[in-house]
């Protein structure tokens, strides 16, 4: 089945500083690729997402690259906001059953930003 | 345009209670889904509904029904609550033949306790 491992946290950083979260993952075919945000007391929002090898999903400063070979689709920005405090979850679905199977999440990772 | 929304928010049941939580999307989307979401678990999906009149189980079915009586809504049943069904419970939508099948939109969720 399929499977999704991503860094739990929580992750502490201070504001500018650069952020990497990683994320990989078990599918078989060609999954799409995405990352949620959730913010304290609120629901998961999209943060980006890529649905080919290669791909480059942005939204925010945030970036990530749907690396094939690694199995791996790692979450990225060069500076942190304390605004960017929030869980962010990793998640695949295959495009097997035609987007009607559910989303398949990481456990998520808590980041915190420091003034 | 209220994307998806769920009632009620928060809800507190005894245990061998019932309760139904609604889902409503305005974004004509074909594909709904309802997630469960525990610390440190991630979101699991509970049933998922490819459209009107269709329902499926997911990965954590146990306990719930679901039904799909009109497009935009997706109801999910408690026939009768335990403490292991404390949860946020989160309900998304997707645009199956409509749009982009493989992209969730996810509601602001309702937290349910079981005492």
């Amino acid at each position: 089945g399929n499977s999704v491992t991503q860094m739990e946290g929580p992750v502490t950083l201070s504001e500018e500083a650069f952020l990497t979260i990683n994320c990989t993952y078990t599918a078989t075919g060609y999954p799409s690729l995405f990352w949620y945000v959730q913010y304290p007391g609120e629901g998961l929002q999209l943060l980006l997402k890529a649905t080919k090898a290669d791909d480059k999903g942005s939204n925010k400063g945030f970036e990530a690259t749907y690396r094939k070979e690694t199995t791996s689709f790692h979450l990225e920005k060069g500076s942190v906001q304390v605004s960017d405090s929030a869980v962010y979850f990793c998640a695949l679905i295959g495009r097997s059953g035609g987007g009607a199977d559910g989303l398949t999440f990481g456990k998520g990772t808590h980041l915190i930003i420091q003034p | 345009n209220a994307g998806v929304t769920q009632t009620p928010k928060f809800r507190v049941l005894k245990t061998g209670q019932s309760m139904t939580l609604l889902c409503a999307q305005d974004m004509n989307h074909e594909y709904m889904y309802w997630y469960r979401q525990d610390p440190g678990m991630g979101l699991r999906l509970i049933h998922y509904s490819v459209g009107e009149g269709t329902t499926a189980k997911g990965e954590v079915p146990d306990g719930y029904n679901v039904s799909r009586l009109k497009k935009q809504n997706f109801l999910l049943g408690l026939e009768s609550a335990a403490p292991s069904q404390t949860s946020v419970y989160f309900c998304a939508s997707s645009g199956g033949t409509s749009g982009s099948p493989y992209t969730q939109y996810f509601g602001p969720g309702t937290r349910l306790t079981v005492l």
